[in-house]
């Protein structure tokens, strides 16, 4: 079993709002990622939670916000976003840092 | 410089046809590089998986590393219409970092 769930699968919020993404893995993976991808680019890494710690924050705005609660668990928190943060995010996990990931569905996201 | 070079395409193969993806890396102490099959409005789906130099063979597919010339490929033979996709090369470079290549959109012609 490879899955890994997001929810949810579509997102509309204003530029006030806040709200979040949740992801969830079942496969006893040490390493989360959270990934954005705008149409016809590939997906650009924001964030690595290795052993649920923060490991690695690509320079992304304070406006994301992860957590990872448990090693089965990441949240992205949002708050305040733009219109162009609009774009598909994924989620992904592996077994440990640098092997094989595996992505969620994901969740697209629309900032009015 | 980016981390991770693919011919962006797009690549047109005849059922049947072998299609061959190729992607390049500056970093010299990546160590992991994979290959994902992304179709429109879904996420990537992980085909191939390689650490080490030489062929590794999954059923039509077969990726190549050659880390002298830091060179991955991906040959697909038999190609088929479902096999039309974006093809995505990624590299493990420096621990935790990944990152993907611009993709290859491939369509296998009827």
């Amino acid at each position: 079993d490879t899955e890994v769930t997001q929810t949810p699968k579509h997102l509309v919020m204003g530029m006030t709002n806040k709200k979040s993404l949740k992801c969830e893995q079942h496969m006893g993976h040490r390493a989360m990622y959270w990934y954005k991808q705008k149409a016809k680019k590939p997906p650009e890494l924001m964030f690595v939670y290795s052993y649920e710690k923060l490991s690695i924050n690509e320079s992304v705005p304070s406006r994301f916000s992860p957590e990872c609660p448990n090693s089965s668990l990441l949240n992205l928190h949002l708050h305040a976003l733009q219109p162009e943060d609009s774009a598909l995010y994924l989620c992904a996990s592996s077994q440990d840092p640098g092997r094989d990931q595996y992505f969620g569905a994901g969740t697209r996201l629309s900032v009015l | 410089q980016k981390e991770v070079e693919q011919n962006s395409g797009p690549l047109s193969v005849p059922e049947g046809a072998i299609a061959s993806l190729n992607c390049t890396y500056s970093d010299r102490g990546s160590q992991s590089f994979f290959w994902y099959r992304q179709y429109s409005g879904k996420s990537p789906e992980l085909i191939m998986s390689i650490y080490s130099n030489g062929d590794k063979e999954d059923g039509r597919f077969t990726a190549q590393l050659n880390k002298a010339s830091q060179y991955v490929s991906l040959l697909i033979r038999d190609s088929q219409p479902s096999d039309s996709a974006t093809y995505l090369c990624a590299g493990g470079i420096r621990g935790n970092q990944f990152y993907f290549g611009t993709g290859t959109s491939l369509t296998v012609i009827p």
